[in-house]
């Protein structure tokens, strides 16, 4: 089965700094990659995402890379804000099996 | 008006008691789920269910049993509760349209005494 491995699993970041996180897949089948942000006390919050067939995209302070050839793919985060700090979680979505695979997640701190 | 909606949001009970968590969702989605998240924050899937039918079981002992009356609802119930159930636990659902998109409810936190 698909295997998702994410790091770091904390990162700690002065506010107006970039946060980077980044994750590797095994199956080379999964051909949708999102980002989910959990706030203490909620539910994951998917916040942005990627398919196979783009290398890049952004969404204001947040960008999403994919290297398909390499499995890796990773989420930066610009001019960091105290309301980023959060866990980040990357996951891989395979088609076939309708199964989505979580990263172990990143919980990022944000210091003013 | 919440999309995604479990009860209850926190849940304390002894060893060996049997258990409900609730779920609902409005937003019309066809496909369920429940994901159990440990201690280290780790989300691992434990059933998916598409219009009312079981689809994924994961390797979830037998204890756990989830039950869909309708598809805007996926209740779980586990018997015998265990220490080692303690967890967080969410409810989340997805369009058959696009169903790599999950929203997740704000999850039941299960702590067993």
């Amino acid at each position: 089965g698909e295997n998702v491995e994410q790091h770091p699993s904390t990162l700690s970041v002065q506010e107006g700094d970039s946060a980077v996180i980044k994750c590797t897949y095994s199956d080379s089948a999964s051909n949708y990659f999102p980002w989910y942000k959990q706030e203490l006390g909620k539910g994951p919050q998917l916040i942005i995402d990627i398919r196979s067939n783009v290398g890049e995209k952004k969404d204001q302070r947040i960008a999403v890379t994919l290297n398909k050839t390499a499995k890796h793919f990773s989420l930066h985060i610009t001019e960091t804000q105290p309301e980023d700090s959060a866990v980040y979680f990357c996951a891989a979505f395979k088609a076939a099996g309708n199964k989505l695979t979580f990263g172990g997640g990143t919980r990022v701190l944000v210091k003013p | 008006d919440t999309a995604v909606s479990q009860t209850p949001k926190y849940l304390v009970t002894q060893m060996g008691n049997d258990k409900s968590i609730k779920c609902e969702q409005n937003l019309g989605h066809d496909t369920m789920y429940w994901y159990k998240q440990d201690s280290k924050k780790f989300l691992k899937i434990m059933f998916s269910y598409n219009n009312k039918e079981l689809i994924i079981n994961e390797t979830v002992p037998n204890r756990f049993s989830p039950k869909s009356p309708d598809k805007a609802h996926l209740n779980l119930h586990i018997n015998s509760l265990e220490l080692g159930d303690s967890a967080v636990y969410f409810c989340a659902s997805s369009d058959r349209a696009t169903n790599e998109k999950l929203f997740f409810g704000s999850g039941t936190q299960l702590s067993v005494l």
